[in-house]
Order: C-alpha cells, then sequence, then structure tokens
C-alpha cells in the first residue's frame, strides 16, 4: 500500500480539465511544499511535471497547474490533450526519517 | 543534454546479489545528489535510497524496506552511482531507475530509462 492515496483512475474528453488528488498526512504533505508530480507513459521513465507543489519545469505546458490544500496536494491538467494519456504518480517529502513517498499512481485516459 | 543510462539488472536467485551501474551525462555529476527508485511490474513507484554529493558528506540515506541489503556509492571520477543488492528477496522484483535529486527542490528532476531486475529461481 502507497503512502500516499490518489484515485486509480479519471478520464476526460480531449478539450476538458481533469483533476488528480493526492492526499498523504500531516507528516508529509502536509508539512512541506514539496510536492512533486510525474507523468509516465506506457514503458517509458516518470517525467517530472510539476514541483514544489505548483511549479512547472522548463519546457511542461501551462495546461498543468498543481496546489495544495492541507494534506491533499491536486494535479489539473486543462485543455486535455491526447498524449496526456498516462500515468500520474505525486510524490512528497516526508521528512530526514522518511525522505520521500509516492502515491499508487492514476491512470488518466482521454476519451 | 542530461542523460542517465542504468545496466547491470538480469535475473537473479533470491538470496543471491547485484550490482546496478547509473551512468550520468550533461551535468557536473559530482555536485548532485543521485538517487534509485523502483517500479515493481504492474504497481507504483518506490524511493529506495539516494547518495549525497560529496559537498554534502557522500551519505547515504534508505527506505526501510532494503536498509542493510541495499548499499548505493558513487564514482564521481567515472561520473557512475552504484546500487549493490544484497539477500535480494522475490518482492525486490521491479525496474530500477536512477535519478538526479535536487535536494533544495526535494525532487528527482531527471530519470534514467530504467534497468529490469527479476529474482526468481
Amino acid at each position: 500500500q502507497s503512502a500516499l492515496t490518489q484515485p486509480a483512475s479519471v478520464s476526460g474528453s480531449p478539450g476538458q480539465s481533469i483533476t488528480i488528488s493526492c492526499t498523504g498526512t500531516s507528516s508529509d504533505v502536509g508539512s512541506y511544499n514539496l510536492v512533486s508530480w510525474y507523468q509516465q507513459h506506457p514503458g517509458k521513465a516518470p517525467k517530472l511535471m510539476i514541483y514544489e507543489v505548483s511549479k512547472r519545469p522548463s519546457g511542461v505546458s501551462n495546461r498543468f497547474s498543481g496546489s495544495k490544500s492541507g494534506n491533499t496536494a491536486s494535479l489539473t491538467i486543462s485543455g486535455l490533450q491526447a498524449e496526456d494519456e498516462a500515468d500520474y504518480y505525486c510524490c512528497s517529502y516526508a521528512g530526514s526519517s522518511t525522505f520521500w513517498v509516492f502515491g499508487g499512481g492514476t491512470k488518466l485516459t482521454v476519451l | 543534454e542530461v542523460q542517465l543510462v542504468e545496466s547491470g539488472g538480469g535475473l537473479v536467485q533470491p538470496g543471491r546479489s547485484l550490482r546496478l551501474s547509473c551512468t550520468a551525462s550533461g551535468f557536473t555529476f559530482g555536485d548532485y545528489a543521485m538517487s534509485w527508485v523502483r517500479q515493481a511490474p504492474g504497481k507504483g513507484l518506490e524511493w529506495v535510497g539516494f547518495i549525497r554529493s560529496k559537498a554534502y558528506g557522500g551519505t547515504t540515506e534508505y527506505a526501510a524496506s532494503v536498509k542493510g541489503r541495499f548499499t548505493i556509492s558513487r564514482d564521481d571520477s567515472k561520473s557512475i552511482a552504484y546500487l549493490q543488492m544484497n539477500s535480494l528477496k522475490t518482492e525486490d522484483t521491479a525496474v530500477y531507475y536512477c535519478t538526479r535529486v535536487n535536494l533544495l527542490l526535494e525532487t528527482f528532476d531527471y530519470w534514467g530509462q530504467g534497468t529490469l531486475v527479476t529474482v526468481s529461481s
């Protein structure tokens, strides 16, 4: 069982927006603004999409945005495109004992 | 361009050992912490451990599931990070990814393509 809880799947039509939640505890998500999101296409390596809750690395589309409230972080993808279909994982820093914890992943299907 | 290339995966029997390598290029390897993250077949990601840069002591940290069995080391002269895996268990079967760690942002900013380790008799 993963430390962070994500929905197993979400879906949306092209052009729509979707949001993926990531629920942790006061020891990880709730304590640090150090949540990252990774996109993984089948058979490929994960790619960093969001860091520090809401910041995008250079080259990542501004259709991807992140937020956090309490112990829950969220990834929103607007203007869905077929290429967004992938698995998405959240990750939070969890202090100098546990270090990092991941969510179980969410499969995004673009209908 | 940052590149991370893992090697050394394969089929190994339970209780045996295996060493993975991660060859880096495109950045000053010695300036960065490096980490290993694994993904069991059909499952999610799991942080395995990381090694700090020499500037931060070159010390290591591990997940509870591998502590005492796995060891991470680095050779900055060759830009290679290693994952020595001892006393392997069937539950260690996974694709092992090498990642660069941005300790200021506490994130894994670049990933290799991964190498598959299968632990089976």
